[in-house]
């Protein structure tokens, strides 16, 4: 089965510090790759996504998420954490054809002042 | 505005009660989804529907049923709530298939099984 898989259940930084998330995914058909974040006891709001082109793409908040297709990886990165980027980070990818979205288990992040 | 709205937003249900999580979407998609939110297991596909009328299970099915009422709305059916059921769960749509065009998510019903 395809599958999503963020090494990474809990990861501690301090503010100002940067951020790195790592997303792997199985390898399939064309992958198209989203990034969530969802705050406690919140929805999951939209921080980017990767369809085509550039492999660099910049998001919502400061964030960006590079596609690595000879590694099946899309990692989140921000240069400088601030206290309120603390939440749970998901990656997500439907490969072309499905209709499921899959996601992976999540990293929760937690910011140090 | 434009979106997902879910109902009820909370519930508490003793087990083996029946209830029905209502899903509508207003942005004239043609693919809704059921998935269940869990500590530790990030979201999990119950059912979707590709289009009106047509209904298909995702990974985790099992106790649940779902309509998908018109091309509006799509529901999600707990015939004899068991506490496994416990959870939060979220509706989405999307225009066909989710990729290229994107998911837009409810806020969730977060689901008490007791």
């Amino acid at each position: 089965a395809q599958s999503v898989t963020q090494p990474d259940i809990h990861i501690t930084v301090s503010e100002g510090a940067s951020l790195e998330l790592r997303c792997n995914y199985s390898y399939g058909a064309t992958p198209y790759l989203f990034w969530y974040v969802q705050s406690p006891g919140q929805g999951l709001q939209l921080l980017l996504k990767y369809f085509s082109g550039d492999t660099l793409v910049q998001g919502i908040k400061g964030f960006e998420a590079e596609f690595k297709r000879s590694q099946s990886s899309f990692n989140l990165r921000k240069p400088s954490v601030h206290w309120s980027d603390a939440a749970e980070y998901f990656c997500a990818v439907v490969w072309a054809g499905s209709y499921q979205l899959t996601f992976g288990k999540g990293t929760k992040l937690s910011v140090i002042p | 505005n434009a979106g997902v709205t879910q109902t009820p937003k909370f519930q508490v249900l003793k087990t083996g009660q029946s209830m029905t999580l209502q899903c509508a979407q207003d942005m004239n998609h043609n693919s809704m989804y059921w998935y269940r939110q869990d500590p530790g297991m990030g979201l999990r596909l119950i059912y979707y529907s590709a289009s009106e009328g047509t209904t298909d299970k995702g990974e985790v099915p099992n106790g649940y049923n779902v309509s998908r009422l018109n091309k509006r709305e799509f529901s999600l059916r707990l015939e004899s709530a068991a506490p496994s059921q416990t959870s939060v769960y979220f509706c989405a749509s999307s225009d066909r298939t989710g990729g290229p065009y994107g998911y837009t998510f409810g806020s969730g019903t977060r689901l008490t099984v007791v």
